[in-house]
């Protein structure tokens, strides 16, 4: 199972948007399994979810964060970009037969 | 409070075993899946398996070839990953997280594990 395809970074002014993309193929993202999440990683730290089921949000999680997904893409987008939002970013699909793949990548810099 | 606790960092020797350990707390452990991801230094996240509820069925990726299995002990709400033959390229931050049956996402996650393959 390959990695989900991630662009390696992203970069917006804070109060700007930034969108992600992720894109996997028939067998995972575009299987119809509905079930993308997205992970937030902060240098040293363990991920945080902060999409589940491509669109949904977590309690907690502000609403500045949101998802969606187009055939064999996901994307994230980040609303009004603040300095705390600089992280990394990986996607994550399930892959069929209770496997999952997550994406490469994606170092976010507010500017 | 839900929380996974993972043992402390290993060094092991090309060839040599590791088992890392996860211990929940906060609530019941047999009744969600256990899983576990490896990041290498400045790599991103890779997932390895699953421990299913029942505790009695697992499920891992391909790219390992059977060196991984994951293995779980009831009685201490605690989930193994053991990794054999252990190569350089395996070193690397591994962590354990929770996954509600049929929801597809994983929290919360353990700490983390350094695991440095090194002769």
């Amino acid at each position: 199972q390959s990695a989900l395809t991630q662009p390696p970074s992203a970069s917006g002014s804070p109060g700007q948007s930034v969108t992600i993309s992720c894109t996997g193929t028939s067998s995972d993202v575009g299987g119809g399994y509905n079930f993308v999440s997205w992970y937030q990683q902060h240098p040293g730290k363990a991920p945080k979810v902060i999409i589940y089921e491509v669109r949904k949000r977590p309690s907690g999680v502000p609403d500045r964060f949101s998802g969606s997904e187009s055939g064999n893409t996901a994307s994230l987008t980040i609303s009004g970009l603040q300095a705390e939002d600089e992280a990394d970013y990986y996607c994550c699909s399930y892959a069929d037969r209770s496997k999952y793949v997550f994406g490469s990548g994606t170092k976010v810099t507010v500017l | 409070q839900v929380d996974l606790v993972q043992s402390g960092t290993e060094v092991k020797t090309p060839g040599a075993s590791v088992r890392v350990s996860c211990k929940s707390s906060g609530f019941s452990f047999t009744k969600y899946y256990t899983h576990w991801m490896r990041q290498a230094p400045g790599q991103g996240l890779e997932w390895m398996g699953v421990i299913f509820p029942s505790g009695d069925a697992t499920s891992y990726a391909q790219n390992f070839s059977g060196r991984v299995s994951v293995t779980r002990e009831s009685s201490t709400s605690t989930v193994y990953m053991e990794l054999t033959s252990l190569r350089s390229d395996d070193t690397a931050v591994y962590y354990c997280a929770r996954e509600a049956p049929y929801t597809g996402w994983f929290d919360p996650w353990g700490q983390g594990t350094l695991v440095t393959v090194s002769s």
